[in-house]
């Protein structure tokens, strides 16, 4: 059972348009959620993250939305750069005392077409 | 952000032999360590967790005398792969965080495992 869902495994966009990557969520106890980028064979890097409490977080040509309703977040990266070429993942975490845990999509490919 | 680093970054070894992977976190005290893997085309898949001083938990289906994860201080976790074959070549990612809530997980550069 996929507690988080990213349904597009792939993703093209023209180079200076916005692109938009979605992810929705199944647990309602999930209450931290973070996008992460990354390039072949190298370690996932961190991008941004948001909190349960907010609905909206930027930080430079990075926002992520989140509609706690309808348990969907989504990553908006305007303007796309040709550097933004890559898988981008979706993660969710709940925090209950000690125990933590990451829930992970399966991630888009984005391609920025020049 | 935090640095998280992984040595070595490549390496190829016999069938049969141990292979021993590092992950230090560089600039900040990593109170849970994790260990994923990655095979070709595919998400990461989570291994293993450990807090530090503390025995790792394994995720179902991943043997844990083959793969022995050490996590003896809050700077370094080490992941064994015991007499490997051939199927356990992949791609190997550390990552730590801090102790808190919504303390961020970062990611080490990864090692390339390939067993002949």
């Amino acid at each position: 059972d996929q507690q988080v869902k990213q349904n597009s495994p792939s993703l093209s966009v023209q180079e200076g348009r916005i692109s938009i990557l979605n992810c929705d969520y199944t647990n309602s106890m999930f209450d931290y959620f973070l996008w992460y980028k990354k390039y072949p064979a190298e370690g996932p890097t961190f991008l941004i993250s948001i909190s349960s409490i907010k609905d909206k977080n930027e930080d430079g040509r990075f926002t992520v939305f989140l509609n706690k309703s309808a348990k969907h977040l989504s990553l908006h990266i305007v303007p796309s750069q040709p550097g933004d070429s890559a898988v981008y993942f979706c993660a969710a975490s709940a925090f209950d005392k000690s125990n933590y845990q990451l829930i992970w999509g399966a991630g888009t490919k984005l391609i920025i077409k020049p | 952000g935090a640095v998280v680093s992984q040595h070595p970054s490549r390496v190829i070894c016999k069938s049969g032999t141990s292979v021993k992977i590092e992950c230090r976190s560089l600039d900040f005290q990593a109170t849970t360590m994790f260990w994923y893997r990655q095979f070709p085309k595919q998400s990461l898949m989570l291994m293993a967790t450990s807090n530090e001083g503390s025995k790792a938990t394994y995720e179902q289906g991943v043997e844990k005398d083959k793969f022995l994860i050490n996590h003896a201080s809050l700077t370094l976790s080490t992941l064994t792969v015991t007499s490997a074959h051939p199927e356990d070549s992949s791609f190997y990612i550390c990552s730590a965080r801090g102790g808190g809530a919504t303390d961020t997980q970062y990611f080490g550069p990864g090692t390339r495992l390939t067993v002949l």
